[in-house]
Order: structure tokens, then C-alpha cells, then sequence
């Protein structure tokens, strides 16, 4: 697609309760990218992928996240047992390559709500 | 884990003055630097990406400059104005995949 595309955009769910987000990214880009925003935060880094693989998940609060990346193109990021503190917005982003020096193309993002 | 530092964190300022936001990073391992605009309810965007010290890049009114030497970046906004209002992020990278984000300098430009 012309852009990433990540769903869905808006999620209220009750503490306890799985999450399931969803990125698309960019056709061709290798890299992909999941942050997130907690309320008047930075950006947080989660986790990376490069194809399918994960060199990198360090940024995962806990064994609580997942994510998986399948035929080199959409990933989901899982979040089990939800808790008020996971309320963020959960950001993708895709890059030609790994982002050292390639630019990330970010999606809308998918803002998180545990109540 | 590198720690990208952003200041001010807020910034109001009136249309038409020119105005510079800062990001410092570690100096030491640096690969490259990135310039984001967020503006609310989008997704953030890049402005730049430098790598060699003394960089300088440009797009219309913005402009950034790189001094990795002693870990630092300045951007630049000339003649600012309202569509100008928005968070701007930095970010460093130390390896060729990892990318640490600073807090966002938020920028509102007063009509």
C-alpha cells in the first residue's frame, strides 16, 4: 500500500482482557518497527523486525507482549491480560532497511485504552 | 541503551519569528540522527536524517545541523508559522538498527 496501515485505530478494553494490533506496512520494507506513547512520554521502543525475524525485542515491558511478523509484510503486536498501564498509542513503522540510516515511515497509530 | 535529550520541552512562539529547538545524544557510538515532525492526530514524519558530522539539510523553512563530536543537533525553523505547530522529535541511532527517541520539543505557533 501507499502507506502503513495499522488497526484498530482506537481500542477501550478492560484490564485483564488480550489485545490483538495490527500493522501493514510499506510493500517492500524489510524493516519494521513497533513504539509506543504512554500518556506524556516519549516514544518507547518495543520491538524490531528484519523480514520475520526479531533481532531485537529488548523494548518489550514484559512477557506479557508478543509480536510475530509473517511473509515479511504484516505484524501483530499482542498484549494478554491488559493493564491500566498499557494504555499508550502503539505506533508502526516501516523502513526500507534497518533505521540507522533509513527513514521510518510511521503509521496512524492505534491508541490503547485498559480500563 | 542511548539517552536523546530534547529541549525546551515546550515552546510558544508568533508567527513569523524564527525559533531553534536542541537534541543531544551520547557522542560516542553514533551512527545517525533523525528529525521527525508529529503533528496531532497524524503520523510523524521525517525531516531529516544525518549521519557525518557538520551535516547541514534543509527543506523549505527547516534546517538542521549535526556536531557528533560533541553530541548534538539543532533545528531550525524560519519564519515560523501556524501549520508549524506540532511536536518535533529527534532521534539516535548507535548501531544501524536500533533508533532511541527524545521526548519531542512541542512547538505552537501563535497567529
Amino acid at each position: 500500500g501507499a502507506g502503513v496501515s495499522q488497526s484498530p485505530s482506537n481500542k477501550v478494553t478492560e484490564k485483564g482482557k488480550d489485545v490483538e494490533l495490527r500493522c501493514d506496512p510499506i510493500s517492500g520494507h524489510t524493516a519494521l518497527y513497533w513504539y509506543r506513547q504512554r500518556l506524556g512520554q516519549g516514544l518507547e521502543f518495543l520491538i524490531y523486525f528484519q523480514g520475520n525475524s526479531a533481532p531485537d525485542k529488548s523494548g518489550l515491558p514484559s512477557d506479557r507482549f508478543s509480536a510475530e511478523r509473517t511473509g515479511e509484510s504484516v505484524s501483530t503486536l499482542t498484549i494478554q491480560r491488559t493493564q491500566q498501564e498499557d494504555s499508550a498509542v502503539y505506533l508502526c513503522a516501516s523502513s526500507l532497511g534497518p533505521a540507522g540510516a533509513n527513514v521510518l515511515t510511521f503509521g496512524a497509530g492505534s491508541r490503547l485504552t485498559v480500563l | 541503551i542511548l539517552n536523546v535529550e530534547q529541549s525546551p520541552q515546550s515552546l510558544h512562539v508568533q508567527e513569523g519569528d524564527s525559533t531553534n529547538f536542541t537534541c543531544s545524544f551520547p557522542s560516542s557510538n553514533f551512527y545517525a540522527l533523525h528529525w521527525y515532525r508529529w503533528e496531532t492526530a497524524k503520523s510523524p514524519e521525517a525531516l531529516f536524517v544525518m549521519t557525518l558530522n557538520g551535516d547541514e539539510k534543509k527543506k523549505g523553512r527547516i534546517s538542521a545541523t549535526l556536531n557528533t563530536k560533541e553530541g548534538y543537533s539543532y533545528l531550525y525553523i524560519k519564519g515560523s508559522q501556524p501549520e508549524d505547530s506540532a511536536t518535533y522529535l529527534c532521534a539516535s541511532s548507535g548501531s544501524a538498527r536500533q533508533l532511541t527517541f527524545g521526548s519531542g520539543t512541542q512547538l505552537t505557533v501563535l497567529p
